[in-house]
């Protein structure tokens, strides 16, 4: 399975825009990029994934670099309810997810 | 309710109980996984239905780890003999068909937090 890189932890400050890296520099062309983050206390919530090119949704933006070995999850007004463990994976030729253990963000008011 | 539930909340067991943890996927949905996180690790997959069929159960650690969802809705996760690095959080996820093979998210519930003395 293909690995991914990520920082231990971040720090953003509250309505501040915040990017989060993660690398994967043996993606194949199959694998789709996702991203999942963990509450304390609670179980993963999907975030967004994409596989090419960049996607936006309501919580969140993905974009991809050309080569797709990385990409950065931008959260575009960090709130307090954004401090979370954020995992990016790759996943699609089978069912499985396969977590590292994430970067924690840290949301300062 | 519309997630998925997880029961028991916590669960303690003396070494050498069997326990057995329930998780009701979201009404409808095909695909259920099981997976266990240790105090500060990520997630690892244990065991994934498709229906009542389990199609992948090379996550589970040892022959003690039992899966089973008959009637494809409820399964439960059940581990003999429980050991204490069987301590960690169960987590149960459900996603409406294929899960990722049909490129869909995964839906956790909170999990069941086992500690066993």
């Amino acid at each position: 399975d293909a690995k991914t890189t990520q920082p231990n932890s971040m720090e953003s400050n509250e309505e501040e825009p915040v990017h989060l890296p993660c690398n994967h520099s043996t993606i194949s062309g199959t694998d789709y990029i996702h991203w999942y983050r963990q509450l304390p206390s609670q179980g993963p919530e999907y975030v967004i994934h994409g596989l090419t090119s960049n996607v936006n949704n309501r919580m969140a933006s993905l974009a991809i670099a050309e080569d797709r070995k990385s990409s950065t999850l931008i959260l575009h007004r960090a709130t307090l309810r954004d401090a979370a463990v954020y995992y990016c994976i790759l996943g699609g030729a089978t069912n499985k997810l396969i977590f590292g253990t994430g970067t924690l963000l840290a949301v300062q008011p | 309710g519309a997630g998925v539930s997880q029961s028991p909340r916590y669960k303690v067991a003396k070494r050498g109980q069997d326990v057995a943890l329930r998780c009701d996927p979201i009404s409808g949905h095909v695909s259920l996984f099981w997976y266990q996180q240790a105090l500060g690790q990520g997630p690892e997959f244990l065991t994934y239905f498709q229906n009542e069929a389990q199609l992948d159960k090379s996550g589970l650690p040892s022959d003690r780890f039992f899966a089973e969802r008959p009637e494809g809705s409820v399964s439960t996760l059940k581990i003999q003999r429980t050991q204490q690095e069987d301590s960690a959080v169960y987590l149960c996820a459900s996603s409406p068909d294929r899960g990722l093979l049909t490129n869909e998210k995964l839906f956790f519930g909170s999990g069941t937090q086992l500690s066993v003395l």
